[in-house]
């Protein structure tokens, strides 16, 4: 089945524990994005990757790295996690969003305390 | 910048009806429009594509119109049910926005049985 897998669905942590959170899919997409979901504010677009060893930051980038070193993965790294980055995660993937849309995961809830 | 808008915030119907959804953005120079779905605590499910040059998309009971120059689009649903209760988003792919969607805050539907 075609998908975009994230891991994982649930998380509690402290503040200034690092964290990674993982997102694959195997549909040999070239686009990857990372997403933040908040109320009142919607969808944000954290990091994107339009192809391996190439990312660059989207809307809300502070706090947050990638890396892109396959094809099939894109984690998002919090090095200090703080309780504002408590939100809903989404990771996301696109052949090519100009054209095919995207296909998103099943999110990731993290509180930071 | 773009902003996308979502009319109404909520609306709840009762079962069997037909019912519209709103979206308004405010830059038209765009690749293509999305219509997602989100459940409580779940991922965004892709409903309908449409490309900057296409009116409408239909899947099954989903119609999805788009009038580009006036930067508008609706979602029709027709014969409601209540499994139809749900988040729904639409979200634009702008032609110099990189590789970000731009979000609406989406309308949230209740189909009363």
């Amino acid at each position: 089945e075609a998908q975009v897998t994230q891991n994982p669905r649930y998380l509690i942590t402290v503040t200034g524990k690092k964290l990674t959170v993982t997102c694959s899919q195997n549909m040999n997409h070239e686009y990857m994005s990372w997403y933040r979901q908040d109320p009142g504010l919607g969808l944000r677009q954290i990091y994107y990757s339009m192809n391996v060893e190439v990312t660059d930051k989207g809307d809300v980038p502070e706090g947050y790295k990638v890396s892109r070193k396959e094809k099939r993965n894109f984690p998002l790294i919090l090095e200090s996690p703080s309780p504002n980055q408590t939100s809903l995660y989404f990771c996301a993937s696109s052949l090519n969003p100009a054209v095919y849309g995207y296909t998103f995961g099943s999110g990731t809830r993290l509180t930071v305390v | 910048k773009q902003e996308v808008t979502q009319i109404p915030a909520a609306l709840s119907v009762p079962e069997g009806e037909n019912l519209v959804l709103n979206c308004s953005f405010t830059d038209s120079a765009i690749y293509n429009l999305q219509w997602f779905r989100q459940d409580p605590g779940k991922g965004l499910t892709s409903l309908l594509l449409i490309q900057s040059s296409q009116r409408e998309q239909t899947s099954g009971r989903l119609n999805a119109s788009l009038d580009k120059s006036s930067g508008r689009s609706t979602l029709y649903i027709a014969a409601s049910q209540p499994g139809d209760s749900a988040t729904y988003l639409c979200a634009v792919k702008e032609e110099t926005s990189g590789s970000r969607l731009t979000f609406g805050e989406g309308t949230q539907l209740t189909v009363n049985p």
